[in-house]
């Protein structure tokens, strides 16, 4: 069954450093979504993408954050000078179709560790 | 403010019995819902979407209800299996938006 990876699956960077998380969605999947975990805590919503643009964000996306889609395979998150509080498991997931209709099918995540 | 809330206490449960969980939610008006299992260390696995006109979806051997006037969904897995322990989470979502917003989760354990 196709799935969504994930990589790294873990990451320790220097507060201040940019990390890129890296992903690729399921083959013939058109919406893109990143949602991250601080441990013990609910999964939260972070960015939507659809046709090459962000459709939807969260109050958490802030500028520090972007995503891309850099060629057919590939989805990522960027976060510029990260921040001890951006510690936590970062999913990436896909749907077939607006992903509120559909199952939305998630990687392994990155866990992100900021020193 | 929006809430969506799901027992924070782990569900112990013996073999062979039926665990039900609950999703209550308030101030959300949601179109779907979604139910979601998590494994530790593992990415949310989908296991079951139902509509807001819909009062009941079935798959094997899970069951899941939903009550828009009560605003609460009810997750029900019978002759449950030591492979069913993990949490599983809820998740909402309206009309016009591409997000889910998620319950904290509630962990069942499976005793053999």
């Amino acid at each position: 069954e196709p799935e969504v990876t994930q990589t790294p699956s873990h990451q320790v960077t220097q507060m201040g450093q940019e990390v890129i998380l890296r992903c690729v969605p399921i083959s013939n999947h058109l919406y893109f979504y990143w949602y991250r975990q601080i441990l013990g805590q609910k999964v939260e919503f972070l960015v939507s993408f659809y046709n090459n643009e962000i459709s939807e964000k969260s109050e958490i996306f802030d500028d520090q954050f972007s995503v891309e889609r850099p060629d057919g395979s590939n989805f990522t998150l960027k976060i510029r000078s990260t921040k001890l509080e951006d510690s936590a498991m970062y999913f990436c997931a896909s749907s077939a179709s607006q992903g509120v209709r559909q199952p939305q099918h998630f990687g392994d995540g990155t866990r992100l560790s900021i020193l | 403010s929006q809430k969506i809330e799901q027992n924070s206490e782990a569900l112990n449960i013996q073999e062979g019995k039926t665990a039900t969980l609950t999703c209550n939610y308030t101030n959300y008006s949601p179109a779907y819902l979604q139910w979601y299992r998590q494994d530790p260390g593992r990415g949310p696995v989908f296991l079951l979407l139902i509509r807001e006109n819909e009062k009941e979806k079935r798959k094997e051997r899970l069951k899941v209800t939903f009550d828009t006037t009560l605003k609460q969904s009810l997750f029900h897995i019978t002759a449950s299996q030591p492979a069913d322990s993990a949490t599983y989470l809820c998740a909402l979502a309206v009309y016009g938006n591409n997000r889910l917003a998620f319950g904290k989760g509630n962990q069942v354990v499976v005793i053999p």
